[in-house]
């Protein structure tokens, strides 16, 4: 089936600007996080979604960063007034339930800020 | 929060032979292991996960092991092929919350 799809593949903005990134989980997988890769470094979480609400956004590195999930399936990961440290690879990833079950990532979006 | 720490941050070894990757934790809570395996601009791939009431998982050439009173967690790679050059991620939880290792870059040496 379908795995997990994050739309764009890439994304250059100027700094200063508005993005959007989005993302498409397995189908009937509840849970959907948010993390953000930076070259040579593991994943970091960011965001946690069980169903439409955020149960943990604690990895959110300031107000810039907002992530929805109106639905309980699509999520958007918006960034105002982006910074050139925000630049990075962000995945998305999905699970059946949350809890411990395996994560499931997609290809990331990378973000560049010129 | 959780802190893991991987190690070594690169490995090259001679094809057919055998890889080991080491990880340790900072919370006992920590429950659940996975590792992930990512080729270079692909996403992250579950390649084997082992649970805190578990001390060993093998599945074909890949075994995991956990040592909870040490709090350390290993990869080991037998019969290592060139398929299997790639960054490996280890990784540790105390419920949804994965703390990432800053990863291993093995390559394989044909």
């Amino acid at each position: 089936g379908a795995g997990v799809s994050q739309t764009p593949s890439n994304k250059v903005t100027e700094k200063g600007k508005y993005v959007e990134l989005r993302c498409d989980p397995i189908s009937g997988h509840t849970a959907l996080y948010w993390y953000r890769q930076s070259l040579g470094q593991g994943p970091e979480f960011l965001i946690y979604f069980q169903g439409t609400g955020a149960a943990d956004d604690s990895g959110l590195p300031n107000d810039r960063f907002f992530a929805v999930r109106p639905e309980g399936s699509v999520s958007t990961l918006k960034i105002q007034r982006t910074e050139r440290g925000d630049s990075a690879v962000y995945l998305c990833a999905s699970s059946l339930q949350g809890g411990n079950s395996p994560l499931h990532f997609g290809n990331g979006t990378r973000l560049t800020v010129t | 929060g959780e802190n893991v720490e991987q190690h070594p941050s690169t490995l090259s070894v001679q094809e057919g032979d055998s890889a080991v990757i080491k990880c340790t934790y900072s919370d006992s809570a920590s429950n659940y292991f996975p590792w992930y395996k990512q080729e270079l601009g692909k996403r992250p791939q579950l390649i084997i996960d082992i649970r805190s009431n578990v001390g060993e998982k093998k599945d074909q050439r890949i075994a995991v092991t956990l040592n909870k009173t040490a709090k350390h967690f290993s990869l080991h790679i037998t019969e290592t092929q060139p398929e299997d050059s790639a960054v490996y991620f280890c990784a540790a939880s105390i419920g949804y919350k994965l703390s990432f290792g800053a990863g291993t870059t093995v390559t394989v040496r044909a």
